[in-house]
């Protein structure tokens, strides 16, 4: 069945360093991964989408990454900082809106 | 405008209430979701409204009865809910059921006692 992990629950690292977070999906290709951010008792917010033709995209400090021979995202943040501290969540997309599948999430912390 | 809003922020029901959430938007999307979220789990989709027609409903329970009644707004009416029904309930909008990026409220967060 179509599966997709994000292979940490938690994450920490030092304020100034790149954060990456690694989205690994199994069983299907998707047409494209998205990354939102979610605060605690909050709605996830945007913040890349990428395409299963294009290696790599960018946003000020963010950057995602899909190779899709090793089926996988990665997801950057660079010049980290303890305002990025939050849930990040992978979302893959296929197959129009009825194939939408949520990993479940990495909780950033950024110390300062 | 590139909110959607939600109301109530938060709601405490007994199980034999019966309750609305409310969600808007007016970017004028034409594909509107209800979901449910548990605590350190992600979002579940419930329900898809694509140009005010219910388009998908993941085999949720009928005491979850959504509405639609015009192109900016989502109901999701409550009745004699359980305790497991207790969440966070998020909306999300987008240009329609095609389209990639999706908008989120900022939920509702429910406690069913």
């Amino acid at each position: 069945s179509q599966k997709i992990e994000q292979n940490s629950e938690a994450l920490n690292i030092q304020e100034g360093k790149t954060a990456t977070l690694t989205c690994n999906y199994t069983n299907y290709s998707p047409a494209y991964l998205q990354w939102y951010r979610q605060d605690p008792g909050r709605g996830p917010v945007f913040l890349l989408l990428i395409r299963e033709n294009e290696k790599e995209k960018r946003k000020e400090r963010l950057k995602v990454t899909f190779d899709t021979t090793l089926k996988q995202s990665l997801f950057h943040i660079t010049a980290s900082q303890p305002a990025d501290s939050a849930t990040y969540l992978c979302v893959s997309v296929s197959g129009g809106y009825q194939k939408v599948t949520f990993g479940t999430g990495t909780k950033l912390q950024v110390i300062p | 405008d590139t909110e959607v809003t939600q109301t109530p922020k938060h709601l405490v029901m007994g199980m034999t209430n019966k309750k609305s959430l409310k969600c808007e938007q007016h970017m004028g999307h034409r594909a509107m979701y209800w979901y449910k979220q548990k605590a350190k789990k992600p979002p579940e989709l419930m329900f898809v409204y694509s140009y005010e027609k219910l388009s998908i409903n993941e085999s949720v329970p009928s005491r979850f009865s959504p509405e639609c009644p015009n192109s900016s707004l989502l109901n999701l009416h409550l009745h004699a809910l359980q305790p497991e029904d207790s969440a966070l309930y998020l909306c999300a909008s987008s240009q329609d059921t095609n389209t990639d990026t999706q908008y989120f409220g900022p939920g509702t967060r429910l406690t069913v006692l």
